[in-house]
């Protein structure tokens, strides 16, 4: 059974740092690209940053980008989101995805339950 | 940036109705496109990819088609279990998601 289990999440102040954290298990981690999406309270979906299975291909959104960094420890079958600089608008619940990839376009096939991050003095 | 279209963003309808949700891409993604519904408090489920795929152990009520720049999932009957919300995704070029739609009960 796959499945992805998120932590990391938690009450922090404007400006400070915190790292989010997704266990795998039940798939064949290291053959998999890995996704972080976000959702605001009562709002959609926002992709967040994307990591190829060897971690030679990464990705950010534009809202993140230079403040947030992906990566993986295909060794622990985990996945990561270190967040810094963080905002008011960084305030949401953070999902991990699992990515099906046919060549180069992949799509989320599996999604974690998520951790929430609330950003506030 | 690719930029997603969802429309409508709300739809009320009633069990066993025929429901169709539009999805329009600012530029072409040929059939990198998925569709995804998600409960409140629950992860997003995965239900089409490449466009008109049907995800392993989705109702075959729920189809998908389009290709390049117009998208449109369909719900053929509707079913209690089915109102909730549902999103659209490119995967052309990294991710993004259409607003979403919510199908309410009518």
């Amino acid at each position: 059974e796959v499945q992805l289990v998120e932590s990391g999440g938690g009450l922090v102040q404007p400006g400070r740092s915190l790292r989010l954290s997704c266990a795998a298990s039940g798939f064949t981690f290291d053959d998999s690209a890995m996704y972080w999406v976000r959702q605001a309270p009562g709002k959609g979906l926002e992709w967040v940053s994307g990591i190829s299975w060897n971690s030679g291909n990464i990705g950010y959104a534009d809202s993140v980008k230079g403040r947030f960094t992906i990566s993986r420890d295909n060794a622990k079958n985990s996945l990561y989101l270190q967040m810094s600089s963080l905002r008011a608008e960084d305030t949401a619940l953070y999902h991990c995805a699992k990515g099906h990839c046919s060549s180069t376009s992949c799509h989320g096939d599996f999604w974690g339950q998520g951790t929430l991050v609330t950003v506030s003095s | 940036d690719i930029q997603m279209t969802q429309s409508p963003s709300t739809l009320s309808a009633s069990v066993g109705d025929r429901v169709t949700i539009t999805c329009r891409a600012s530029q072409s993604i040929s059939t990198w496109l998925a569709w995804y519904q998600q409960k409140p408090g629950k992860a997003p489920k995965l239900l089409i990819f490449k466009a008109s795929s049907l995800e392993s152990g989705v109702p075959s009520r729920f189809s998908g088609s389009g290709f390049g720049t117009e998208f449109t999932l369909t719900i053929s009957s509707l079913q209690p279990d089915d109102f909730a919300t549902y999103y659209c995704q490119q995967y052309n070029t990294y991710w993004t998601f259409g607003q979403g739609t919510k199908v309410e009960i009518k």
